[in-house]
């Protein structure tokens, strides 16, 4: 079985600030990793992903998240937050190859304080 | 949410109604998904469909039904039987590895 643990159910950051989102994972087998963001009453909107390569991803809106084989992590950060930037971030892991089934975190809300 | 469109944004269902909630994607992706969303709880799969006339179950499946006659639209049908159906609907359509979602149904029993 997969899991995906995200350990704070909320973040705070003053703006201007570096961010920094935990994730960690199980999986047996090598993994595709996901970022998505979701703001009140929308979809989840993909922001960023790790399939095989430099360890070190970017994604959209200057995140990036950094795969950690040995720890079994995949941390999203940002350089300095924005209050735009507060919604909730969800991560998400899944198997290599066809159309495995993708499981979720229970999601950490961003709150980025001007 | 681009290339997904869920329909409709609210709706509101009596107890004992079956109701439908449409999902449309352009994006020409095989697979589409099922997931509901309650607070504090994350996303969890309801059915999903790898290819036209095809579809699983997922880990909440009881109480709901989905069809897959063309490979833009995976509706998904909630039932009478579904006893707690209150929740936020999201669909979405895969590529190779990424899943897109659309803006989603929020659904509310009277």
């Amino acid at each position: 079985a997969q899991s995906v643990a995200q350990p704070e159910d909320q973040v705070n950051v003053a703006e201007g600030n570096p961010l920094t989102v935990k994730c960690t994972y199980s999986v047996s087998g090598n993994p595709y990793l996901f970022w998505y963001v979701q703001y009140p009453n929308r979809g989840l909107q993909f922001l960023l992903k790790y399939i095989t390569g430099d360890n070190l991803v970017k994604g959209s809106y200057g995140f990036e998240a950094e795969f950690n084989k040995s720890q079994t992590s995949f941390h999203l950060k940002k350089p300095s937050a924005l209050v735009s930037d507060s919604a909730l971030y969800f991560c998400a892991v899944s198997l290599r190859g066809g159309y495995q089934k993708v499981t979720f975190g229970t999601g950490t809300k961003l709150q980025v304080i001007p | 949410d681009g290339g997904i469109t869920q329909s409709p944004k609210y709706l509101f269902r009596k107890e004992g109604q079956n109701v439908t909630l449409s999902c449309e994607q352009n994006l020409n992706h095989d697979a589409m998904y099922w997931y509901r969303q309650d607070p504090g709880q994350g996303l969890r799969l309801i059915y999903y469909s790898q290819i036209v006339n095809d579809f699983q179950k997922g880990d909440i499946a009881e109480g709901y039904s989905v069809s897959r006659e063309k490979k833009e639209s995976f509706p998904l049908t909630v039932t009478s039987a579904q006893k707690n159906p209150t929740a936020f609907y999201l669909c979405a359509s895969r590529n190779t590895d990424t899943q897109y979602f659309g803006p989603g149904t929020r659904l509310t029993v009277l």
